[in-house]
């Protein structure tokens, strides 16, 4: 599975736009990038996925370059409640492939 | 929406003692998994389970680790020793595979301590 990396924390203010870049120089063909969230003692939670391009959906913006080699999560005007840590996941889940690699994370603190 | 649920929230044991962690995949989810995150640390994967028998496991599942459907609906890890160092919250997710790509969606998990 490709290798990411990603800042180990960052701090934003209610109302703001925070960008979280992770690099995965060593992204393959097949795979997908994943972003997932987690709070303190609760499973992690599926934010977004794409392949290429811009993917967006009701919580996230998901931007990635044509060379695929980095990609960028963005939250809309964040609030206290998006205190949090961010993963990026990037693999194959094609058949027989599927474990997730969940590295550090980024932790994002939200201050008001 | 629906999601993934597990049982109990949180387990208390006797070093040595066999447990057994339960999980609700969502309901036409094929692919279950287990993950195990100790405390501070990363989630770490332990096993993927699909068409009633095991596709993938890591180092971490050795053999005092088991999984089981027992019927349509529930899906389990069976620790039948447990050992201090397997204190941790569990999670167990599921997936639908899709031509989008395969996303895990995770249960709130079970915090297992181990004493």
């Amino acid at each position: 599975l490709a290798k990411t990396t990603q800042p180990i924390s960052m701090d934003s203010y209610e109302g703001q736009e925070v960008n979280i870049t992770c690099s995965h120089n060593n992204i393959a063909t097949n795979d997908y990038i994943t972003w997932y969230q987690q709070f303190p003692s609760q499973g992690p939670r599926f934010i977004i996925q794409g392949y290429k391009t811009k993917v967006t959906n009701e919580v996230a913006s998901l931007f990635i370059p044509a060379d695929r080699k980095s990609s960028t999560l963005s939250l809309p005007r964040v609030s206290l409640s998006d205190t949090a840590v961010y993963y990026c996941l990037v693999g194959d889940t094609g058949p027989g492939r599927r474990a997730l690699t969940f590295g550090s994370g980024t932790r994002l603190q939200v201050q008001p | 929406e629906p999601e993934v649920t597990q049982t109990p929230s949180h387990q208390v044991t006797q070093m040595g003692q066999e447990v057994i962690l339960r999980c609700v995949p969502i309901s036409n989810h094929l692919y279950f998994y287990w993950y195990r995150q100790i405390l501070g640390q990363k989630v770490e994967f332990l096993v993927s389970f699909y068409n009633n028998e095991i596709s993938e496991k890591s180092e971490i599942f050795d053999d005092q680790f088991s999984v089981e459907r027992p019927d349509g609906s529930n899906f389990t890890l069976k620790i039948r020793s447990t050992k201090l160092e397997d204190s941790a919250m569990y999670f167990c997710a599921s997936s639908i595979r899709t031509s989008g790509g395969d996303t895990q969606y995770f249960g709130p998990g079970t915090r297992l301590t181990v004493l």
